[in-house]
């Protein structure tokens, strides 16, 4: 998921399906790892976190994975529903002062 | 659950006006930010606070400032806003690691 230019990267899938959003993150000492979630018109919502002593963590219908030696990240979706169909953005902690930074999102489309 | 509390929706502006966004946050965090999105540029800090009377330039500060006179409020001021400030603002506050964000205000600059 990084997206180049004005363009969103953009993952469309049919309801019911998995879906996995992929990220990579830029700072080899990030420690803490966070997916968001942002429906249209509304603010980023937390949807779960993972530090960088884990490789995976499990949520509701939601899984992350973390490999620290590609720098990668990706949310896992399980039995995508239309509610899930947003902008999802990662994010490490990693700035200069602690700083979260975030990626630049993928929008999830659920077809019905 | 932490409640940050942005004081507009949405905004339209003229150029040159100074403008006020204002952000408040109700479960007593140090840390708060703002950030403005853009399609395709995500989410650039523009500045942040980690206690009253303190800011930090984040990666976009220019054209902005800030004031942070009291824990629970952080102000963002374009003072002279400009058609390129047009933007989505996001108002963020954490504790030592989630942020939790308002809704976000849309601003229009004519």
């Amino acid at each position: 998921g990084e997206s180049v230019g004005l363009h969103l990267p953009t993952l469309s899938v049919q309801e019911g399906d998995n879906s996995i959003i992929n990220c990579a993150y830029s700072n080899s000492a990030s420690d803490y790892f966070i997916w968001y979630k942002q429906e249209s018109g509304k603010g980023p919502q937390f949807i779960i976190d993972i530090r960088s002593n884990m490789d995976k963590r499990q949520g509701q219908r939601v899984t992350v994975l973390l490999n620290k030696t590609v720098k990668h990240l990706s949310l896992q979706i399980a039995a995508t529903q239309p509610g899930d169909s947003a902008v999802y953005f990662c994010a490490e902690k990693g700035g200069s002062q602690g700083n979260l930074i975030f990626g630049k999102g993928t929008k999830l489309s659920v077809k019905p | 659950d932490v409640k940050v509390t942005q004081s507009s929706r949405y905004l339209v502006k003229r150029t040159g006006e100074k403008v006020f966004l204002e952000c408040v946050q109700d479960m007593d965090h140090e840390n708060m930010f703002w950030y403005r999105q853009d399609p395709g540029l995500g989410l650039r800090l523009i500045y942040f606070s980690y206690d009253v009377k303190m800011k930090e330039k984040g990666d976009i500060p220019e054209g902005y400032s800030v004031s942070r006179e009291k824990k629970e409020r952080f102000s963002l001021i374009l003072e002279s806003a400009s058609t390129n400030q047009t933007s989505m603002y996001l108002c963020a506050s954490s504790d030592r690691f989630g942020y939790t964000f308002g809704s976000g205000t849309r601003l229009t600059v004519v």
